[in-house]
């Protein structure tokens, strides 16, 4: 079974205070491993696909990394408006089987 | 383009009534997905649909839900009978390969 594991479980930074989010993860086949973010009362909203180790994507403040086993999101200089919830979820190969499995997620909270 | 579409935004029912869940995908998707989040919990998947076929539905509860996605028309998420613990927010995805893009949800609320 797949499984995602993200951590810390919340996180508190000032903003400007560079930090990483951590996303470890177990998956029979990696066909993709994604990055979301949630605001309160919202749904989901797509940041990054990463589909093999070594492979990196930047946008804007953040950047994402994959290595076999985790995946970083990296918050560079963050802003007040990068408060949200981070989620992780892998995507496994195998069969017609697409569904994604996630985390539970990472508050990040960025004070001005 | 839109993105997805989900309605109602809230949804409040008695215990043992149905609710129907409605999700419109993004233009050009032809893969549906329907996601729950419990308060505290993670994303947990429930169903993957394609037009008139259902795909995997792991996910699902044994009983009082379904959910199909005719020809034509939106993706309905539909649960009979709701308890308390049926309290959720419903997510839709829609995909036209990998990426899978979230609708903003559904609460439902059972009194």
């Amino acid at each position: 079974e797949d499984q995602v594991t993200q951590s810390p479980e919340a996180l508190r930074l000032q903003e400007g205070e560079s930090s990483s989010l951590n996303c470890s993860y177990t998956v029979s086949g990696l066909r993709g491993l994604f990055w979301y973010r949630q605001d309160p009362g919202k749904g989901p909203e797509f940041l990054f696909t990463l589909y093999s180790a070594g492979e990196e994507k930047e946008k804007e403040r953040l950047k994402a990394t994959l290595t076999k086993k985790e995946s970083f999101l990296h918050i560079t200089a963050p802003k007040p408006e990068d408060s949200a919830t981070y989620l992780c979820a892998v995507q496994g190969n195998t069969g017609a089987n697409s569904k994604l499995t996630f985390g539970k997620g990472i508050t990040l909270s960025v004070r001005p | 383009n839109a993105g997805v579409m989900q309605n109602p935004r809230h949804l409040v029912r008695r215990r043992g009534q149905e609710a129907r869940l409605r999700c419109s995908p993004m233009k050009g998707h032809s893969h549906v997905y329907w996601y729950r989040q419990l308060p505290e919990e993670g994303l947990k998947f429930m169903v993957y649909l394609q037009k008139e076929n259902i795909i995997d539905e792991s996910g699902m509860p044994k009983e009082r839900f379904s959910a199909e996605f005719p020809k034509e028309g939106p993706s309905i998420l539909r649960i009979q009978q709701v308890v308390r613990g049926d309290s959720a927010a419903y997510f839709c995805a829609s995909s036209p390969s990998v990426e899978q893009f979230f609708g903003p949800g559904t609460r439902l609320t059972v009194l």
